[in-house]
């Protein structure tokens, strides 16, 4: 079992619509959550990060962790074909650890 | 402000020898991760040093080693090049050692033949 499972995809939504991105991991220790997004031929740029149990809300996108069910996740509302890309979830450990997901690649159709 | 640095941007190198990749972090931060990622997968973890120490290893050979140096920058050491060891190597940094607010930099591009 992977430390960090994303269903890898192709997920493809029409535009304006809102899409779904799903991780969930197995290290409880884990404190700290990010979702990156890295478009082909280019590094990771992070999108959101998450400390906590809840909802954060930045512009059109929100991150959900729920540590006791060891699962975030990441809604884009509004999706535009700028979205599309490879949406990496991360986790890193007090231990000194980063973790990154295999990645869900997004399409978003005009 | 400049962002992360990294150097060179592509790279050939034959099997068995050695490369040295170079990272410029953000001005200010002072925690520099390095990472491999081949095509399809993930970023995976190989080092963080901040403050000029090793703070995480993730699972590679001790043919990878690294340090940072009194002005944050860093370098990645690959000894005895193998074939499977071609990939882009990113480099990211952070203010805080927790990987708050992390930017990563264009990657260098190995390929080992």
């Amino acid at each position: 079992q992977k430390e960090v499972e994303q269903n890898s995809g192709p997920l493809s939504v029409p535009e304006g619509a809102i899409a779904s991105l799903n991780c969930t991991y197995s290290d409880r220790v884990s404190q700290s959550f990010f979702w990156y997004r890295q478009y082909s031929g280019k590094s990771p740029e992070l999108i959101m990060s998450i400390y906590s149990n809840g909802d954060k809300e930045d512009g059109r996108f929100t991150a959900q962790l729920n540590k006791a069910s060891q699962y975030v996740s990441l809604l884009i509302r509004d999706s535009q074909p700028s979205d599309s890309a490879t949406y990496l979830c991360a986790l890193y450990t007090n231990a000194g650890k980063s973790t990154f997901g295999d990645g869900t690649t997004l399409t978003v159709k005009p | 402000d400049a962002g992360v640095t990294q150097s060179p941007t592509h790279l050939i190198k034959t099997r068995g020898q050695h490369v040295t990749l170079r990272c410029s972090p953000i001005s200010g931060h002072k925690s520099v991760s390095w990472y491999q990622q081949v095509l399809g997968q993930g970023p995976q973890f190989i080092f963080q040093y901040y403050e000029k120490e090793e703070r995480g290893r993730g699972n590679f050979p001790d043919r990878f080693s690294a340090r940072q140096f009194p002005n944050y920058s860093s370098e990645l050491n690959v000894n005895a090049l193998l074939l499977g060891d071609s990939a882009l190597y990113l480099c990211a940094s952070s203010f805080t050692l927790m990987n708050t607010e992390a930017f990563f930099g264009q990657g260098t591009r190995l390929t080992v033949v």
